[in-house]
């Protein structure tokens, strides 16, 4: 298993194009996550899924932001008529729902697609 | 305003030093995590504590959960250059799978 991966690695945009971002979590994990992460700060989480239902999505998610896992496998994150702040490190993260609950639960992170907008 | 607060921001500290960083809440948390994080990568997980004053050793890395489950430090003992990196606490609070995320500590080793 190669873990988590994301694609691109990098993106430069003009603003007010559309991108898509992939996720391509291991292989039997069943919960994928994506955040957002800007230079000096932890990551921010924008949404989950598990399986291929999107159970939570952040408040703060303006609605540009769309998330699929149409077969519970991989995962895109597209973002409509992108802005200057959307600048950031888009990070998915999956895991393996376990007995022992959320507090136990390891989340694997990806390398991140580095977005730039211009 | 941080839910987790981390300290010191930023540490440089000669190979061989020990150091200790802090995250520091308010609130009660179910368990807390502490990931490290290259630039350019994804933040990889050392550890989970989950029972107040719990401690958990990682070779050179020791971290504890502080009683109330507000708290958690790490201590590294004898620094190594390819301890470098960034040091970022999450926490969960009850069973939301949510992590809420500290700003991290950005530590140096310089030889």
């Amino acid at each position: 298993d190669t873990g988590v991966s994301q694609n691109p690695r990098h993106k430069i945009t003009k603003r007010g194009q559309n991108v898509t971002f992939r996720c391509d979590p291991i292989s039997e994990h069943n919960r994928l996550y994506w955040y957002r992460q800007t230079l000096g700060q932890g990551p921010e989480f924008l949404t989950y899924f598990q399986n291929e239902a999107q159970l939570e999505k952040s408040r703060l998610l303006s609605d540009r932001f769309s998330a699929e896992r149409p077969k519970g496998s991989f995962s895109t994150l597209e973002i409509q008529r992108t802005e200057q702040g959307d600048s950031a490190m888009y990070l998915c993260a999956s895991s393996l729902e376990g007995l022992a609950g959320a507090a136990n639960e390891k989340l694997f992170f990806g390398s991140g697609t580095q977005l730039s907008v211009l | 305003t941080q839910l987790l607060e981390q300290s010191p921001q930023f540490l440089s500290i000669q190979e061989g030093e020990n150091l200790t960083v802090y995250c520091n809440s308010s609130s009660v948390f179910s368990s807390l995590q502490w990931y490290r994080q290259e630039p350019g990568e994804g933040p990889v997980l050392l550890v989970t504590v989950v029972t107040g004053g719990e401690v958990k050793k990682l070779k050179r890395l020791t971290f504890q959960f502080g009683d109330a489950r507000k708290d958690s430090s790490l201590h590294i003992t004898a620094a190594q250059t390819g301890d470098t990196g960034l040091y970022l606490c999450a926490g969960l609070r009850g069973s939301n799978y949510q992590l809420i995320w500290g700003a991290g500590t950005k530590l140096i080793i310089k030889p």
